[in-house]
């Protein structure tokens, strides 16, 4: 069957510095997001990717954020300075089709921030 | 008005008994409400889903039950088992839209053996 894929699993950095995450959705979809749960809390949408650009963010997704599919397969998250409230796990998810269709997650990228 | 709330918390059940999490939105432009289910290391998972031209759907031991009058839908879970143990999380989302789910803030389910 199918996943999404992230790398790496784990991820420590140094507050200040940049992460770039890396998601392979499944292979015929179009439809990208990122996700973040911080520990204990709800998963939150970050921001959704279409056909090359950004068809949505939150109010999370600032200018620190970035989001990139830089080839025909992968589909990354940049975050340019990191801060300590950044730490959280980063789920990928991919859909065939937008608005109500099912979206597959990945397992995810904890990133914590020191 | 984006809020998706969600109750319990947490939940504790004996292996054959029935575990009940409730979820209550507020935009009346959410038209698709799935229910996933994670296991601790792993990402969500969908286990089923509802639109509001049904006020019932059942998979297996599972049901969701949705009440468009009152903008509340529930999981049923019936002969809940220990497998079943994990977090769930009721989301809400707008057909027309760009896809992005709206969560709750999840329900630990233990089942008891």
């Amino acid at each position: 069957e199918p996943e999404v894929t992230q790398t790496p699993s784990h991820q420590v950095t140094q507050m200040g510095q940049e992460v770039i995450l890396r998601c392979v959705p499944i292979s015929n979809h179009l439809y990208f997001y990122w996700y973040r749960q911080i520990l204990g809390q709800k998963v939150e949408f970050l921001v959704s990717f279409y056909n090359n650009e950004i068809s949505e963010k939150s109010e999370i997704f600032d200018d620190q954020f970035s989001v990139e599919r830089p080839d025909g397969s992968n589909f990354t998250l940049k975050i340019r300075s990191t801060k300590l409230e950044d730490s959280a796990m980063y789920f990928c998810a991919s859909s065939s089709e937008t608005g109500a269709e099912t979206q597959y997650f990945g397992p995810g990228t904890r990133l914590l921030v020191l | 008005q984006q809020q998706v709330k969600q109750s319990p918390q947490s939940l504790i059940v004996q292996k054959g008994g029935i575990s009940i999490i409730n979820c209550a939105y507020e935009n009346t432009a959410f038209d698709y409400f799935p229910w996933y289910q994670q296991f601790p290391g792993k990402g969500p998972a969908l286990l089923i889903a509802i639109r509001p031209d049904v006020s019932e759907k059942k998979e297996g031991r599972f049901t969701i039950s949705f009440n468009k009058s009152a903008k509340q839908f529930s999981l049923h879970i019936m002969d809940s088992q220990p497998g079943d143990s994990a977090t769930y999380f009721c989301a809400a989302s707008i057909s027309l839209g760009y896809g992005k789910l709206t969560f709750g803030q999840g329900t630990i389910l233990t089942v008891h053996p």
